[in-house]
């Protein structure tokens, strides 16, 4: 069970659009539509933005969308806010009631 | 409003046993559709699923962990709890408590975390 691959950093001006992606196998992401982010500030517990592949929690502004192309999961932020910049984790179900995460996406606004 | 709440010592001797507890407020954690599940991480580094348990005694864990890990519920306390034996070093993490949705694998609601530190 290996950690999912994320990129360790990504950027972006505000109002403009960042993608962040997790990659997996078929074992895990690509054989699944359970991948979910988690968005998560210094010093703070993550919370959920996106589950389901594309799901968003009430509440979570809709800026924020999921996608899934084979092995691939991606989190597109559009219209980027200062508060955007934080610690992103993506997670897939990965069978046998197991989950796993990435290793995490630092997103800085610039 | 559902809330959890990691409790329990912050600082642990090698080659003894992490002992944690998460109280659930604002919701039952007899709840026939969530599970519970552990999260750890290490400073400075990413999320590690620990476990995963159903009130009923259904627990699944991180093949990782497994030998060392055990988890249980006390549903008259709405608590669970998770010991982990033999610590070592990297150990040290927070460690989170949250709730398991598993319609869509999702962990919706999370406790602030509680760092361990593992030393002598």
């Amino acid at each position: 069970q290996s950690a999912l691959t994320q990129p360790p950093s990504a950027s972006g001006s505000p109002g403009q659009s960042v993608t962040i992606s997790c990659t997996g196998t078929s074992s895990d992401v690509g054989g699944y539509n359970y991948v979910s982010w988690y968005q998560q500030h210094p010093g703070k517990a993550p919370e959920l933005m996106i589950y389901g592949v594309s799901k968003r929690p009430s509440g979570v502004p809709d800026r924020f969308s999921g996608s899934k192309s084979g092995n691939t999961a991606s989190l597109t932020v559009s219209g980027l806010q200062a508060e955007d910049e934080a610690d992103y984790y993506c997670s897939s179900y990965a069978g046998s009631n197991k989950l796993v995460f990435g290793g995490g996406t630092k997103l800085t606004v610039l | 409003q559902l809330q959890l709440q990691e409790s329990g010592p912050g600082l642990v001797k090698p080659s003894e046993t992490l002992s944690l507890t998460c109280t659930v407020s604002g919701g039952s954690i007899s709840s026939s559709s969530h599970y519970w599940d552990w999260i750890r991480q290490p400073p400075g580094k990413g999320l590690e699923w620990i476990a995963t348990m159903y009130y009923s005694g259904s627990n699944y864990y991180n093949p990782s962990l497994m030998s060392r890990v055990t988890i249980s519920v006390d549903t008259s306390k709405n608590q669970f709890s998770l010991k982990l034996s033999s610590v070592i070093a990297a150990d040290t993490a927070v460690y989170y408590c949250a709730r398991h949705d598993p319609t869509d694998e999702q962990l919706d609601y999370w406790g602030q975390g509680t760092l361990v530190t593992v030393s002598s």
